[in-house]
């Protein structure tokens, strides 16, 4: 079974800093997705950005970047120019392929806490 | 709001009793996943349909069932709680059944306190 590790439990960061929020995940699979949802206070579950296991290109949504490099099974969150709304738990997930047939079922980490400092 | 919709946002209850939490996804969606996130647990997978078809299934008690009807809404029915069921339940829907990075959108959630 996959496992997604988040070692951070909680991360600072100043206002307009940048900051970096790590993930690892255990997978014999060579084709996969990878995900990074934000969990505000409000608790809602948002997606901030994916990441195809095929593609070679890392990811980019405006501030938001990651850093995946597959062979060491990593997939880390860069937030850049940090604002008080990015506040919130983060949570990196892993979703098998396609083809086998656990459904589109995502499997998460136990979440970072951010919190994000004038 | 993300178009998945959730009823109740909070409910109380006491254990030994049931409860049925309703979901309905966002439209045009065919997938409905329910999750379950505690303290102690974290985010679980509890179970998937797709188009009123079980799809997947997690760490879901036999205490607990749940099905997807013909206009697609979906419900998670927790039945003879008890105190460590208190959790936020999540729905979350997905076009398709594995298309691509097909992605998840999850509604705000279901709060269910048991006392």
């Amino acid at each position: 079974a996959q496992t997604v590790t988040q070692s951070q439990p909680e991360m600072s960061v100043q206002e307009a800093e940048t900051v970096t929020l790590s993930c690892t995940y255990d997978t014999s699979e060579s084709d996969y997705y990878l995900f990074w949802y934000k969990q505000p206070p409000s608790r809602q579950m948002i997606l901030v950005i994916r990441q195809e296991a095929y593609k070679q290109q890392n990811a980019t949504e405006n501030r938001f970047s990651v850093n995946f490099q597959k062979a060491a099974k990593s997939f880390s969150l860069k937030i850049s120019d940090s604002q008080l709304g990015d506040a919130a738990m983060y949570f990196c997930a892993y979703r098998s392929p396609n083809h086998t047939g656990g459904g589109n079922k995502l499997t998460f980490g136990t979440g970072t806490q951010l919190k994000v400092e004038l | 709001d993300s178009g998945v919709t959730q009823t109740p946002k909070h409910l109380i209850t006491a254990t030994g009793q049931r409860v049925t939490l309703r979901c309905s996804p966002r439209s045009g969606d065919l997938s409905v996943y329910w999750y379950q996130q505690s303290l102690d647990q974290g985010l679980q997978f509890l179970i998937q349909y797709y188009n009123g078809e079980e799809r997947a299934k997690g760490n879901i008690l036999e205490r607990f069932s749940a099905q997807q009807f013909p206009d697609l809404h979906s419900e998670l029915n927790l039945s003879s709680l008890e105190l460590g069921d208190s959790a936020l339940y999540f729905c979350a829907s997905s076009l398709l059944q594995g298309s691509g990075a097909n992605v998840l959108t999850f509604g705000a959630g279901s709060r269910l306190t048991v006392l």
